[in-house]
């Protein structure tokens, strides 16, 4: 069974502090790695794509990937009250199938 | 350019009544899901297309459970003979391309409600 997992939370930061998310996952040969955020009520809307090992900065978002020990992040700097949300690590299960295997995702709250 | 578009917004059906859902993906993407979320759960995959062809139903729940698609476009999921453990969330995302390589954009959801 392939699996991703995350931690489910709640992880509370305070406001400008660094958010630290983490994503394992079962599939060694896992190629391509994507965070999404949702917020209460809504869709999960994609933030970040990781494909090679190291870091991928975008704005305030950092996401890490360490293929041999199987393990993704996502780095929020400076965190604000609306990075509140439950945060999605979705990894593609590529085996005789084309589909994404999704954690159950971490709840962020950011603390004013 | 218009995103994944899914209708309607919100559903209330009786149990037993039949219910058709529609996923309307970005124009050009040839990769449609579906996936399902009870509240505070997880997302649930349910089926995937590529062009009109669904290699993987797996995650459909019951026969009560059908989707196609047409055109290679627009997408619907019928549930038949509703029942009360339905409702949920059901999402639909679309990507240019199969999983891997491609990023997946979701739409809005429908949020089906089994009375």
């Amino acid at each position: 069974q392939k699996e991703v997992e995350q931690n489910s939370g709640p992880l509370s930061v305070p406001e400008g502090a660094i958010a630290s998310l983490n994503c394992t996952y079962s599939d060694r040969g896992s190629q391509s790695f994507f965070w999404y955020r949702q917020y209460s009520g809504k869709s999960p809307e994609l933030i970040m794509s990781i494909y090679s090992n190291g870091d991928k900065e975008d704005g305030r978002f950092t996401a890490q990937l360490n293929k041999a020990s199987q393990y993704v992040s996502l780095l929020i700097r400076d965190s604000q009250p609306s990075d509140s949300a439950t945060y999605l690590c979705a990894v593609p299960f590529l085996s005789g199938t084309y589909k994404y295997i999704f954690g159950t995702g971490t709840r962020l709250k950011v603390l004013a | 350019g218009a995103g994944v578009s899914q209708s309607p917004s919100n559903k209330v059906t009786e149990k037993g009544k039949d219910v058709e859902l529609r996923c309307d993906p970005i124009s050009g993407h040839t990769a449609l899901y579906w996936y399902r979320q009870s509240l505070g759960q997880g997302l649930e995959f349910l089926i995937y297309f590529q062009g009109n062809s669904a290699p993987d139903k797996s995650g459909l729940p019951s026969d009560r459970f059908s989707a196609e698609r047409t055109g290679g476009s627009v997408s619907t999921l019928t549930i038949q003979r509703t029942q009360q453990e339905d409702s949920a969330v059901y999402l639909c995302a679309s990507s240019l391309g199969l999983a891997g390589a491609y990023e997946q954009y979701f739409g809005p959801g429908t949020r089906l409600t089994v009375t």
